[in-house]
């Protein structure tokens, strides 16, 4: 069974402050997703890294890939209000020719104005 | 506009009466997935459909049942639905090649049993 391992799993903190989300497993996979979920909607995607140590930016987002594609790393610069909600990453697996998605629990951000 | 559509948004059923919902997509996604997620919890795949192949996952409960008869449409059926089966149910499609299997999720479907 492939697990992701996110952490923390929550945070609150005040605006304008940075924080780094992690995702770790012991299974490498073909590429990883993260979502952001606001309450009672389904999750959106926010960015999808493929090749190890890769480095994408959204903004104010960072997202880095780990060298070995076990591992993901989510940035926030200037935390504001609007970020608030659960940070869910996804990796990417095809097992036994059937591909699906396996998530993590998740990390609930609560930025405070 | 909504590309993955899910209805109904919010689904009241009794214990043990069987209850469908239903998901439909205008993206011409190979695979159709189903989530379950409980109270601030990961999504918990329950199974997944590539093309007609329907994927199981090991510790879906056989109370869970789904059909896919398009490419368009899917449904979950819950056959006889605990207290414990209240959650939201996520469905989501993806094109399903490797580094296309970004998942394109609905609203959702929020189930309460009483």
């Amino acid at each position: 069974t492939q697990l992701l391992e996110q952490s923390p799993q929550f945070l609150s903190i005040q605006e304008g402050e940075n924080l780094t989300v992690y995702c770790n497993s012991s299974s490498v996979f073909s590429s990883l997703q993260w979502y952001r979920q606001e309450p009672g909607e389904g999750p959106v995607l926010l960015v999808t890294v493929v090749t190890g140590g890769e480095v994408k930016k959204l903004k104010r987002l960072t997202f880095q890939f780990g060298d070995a594609r076990k591992d993901s790393s989510l940035h926030i610069t200037a935390a504001q209000p609007g970020d608030t909600g659960l940070y869910l990453c996804a990796g990417a697996s095809n097992q036994g020719g059937s591909e699906k998605l396996v998530f993590g629990k998740g990390m609930k951000l609560t930025v405070n104005p | 506009d909504a590309m993955v559509i899910q209805n109904p948004r919010y689904q009241v059923t009794q214990f043990g009466k069987p209850v469908t919902l239903s998901c439909s997509q205008t993206l011409n996604h190979n695979v159709m997935y189903w989530y379950q997620q409980k109270s601030s919890q990961a999504p918990k795949l329950l199974f997944h459909y590539y093309d007609k192949d329907f994927n199981n996952e090991a510790d879906t409960p056989d109370n869970f049942q789904s059909r896919r008869p398009n490419t368009s449409f899917c449904f979950l059926d819950i056959r006889s639905p605990g207290l414990g089966d209240a959650a939201m149910y996520l469905c989501a499609t993806s094109r399903g090649r490797f580094v296309n299997t970004e998942a394109f999720f609905g609203q959702g479907t929020r189930l309460t049993v009483v």
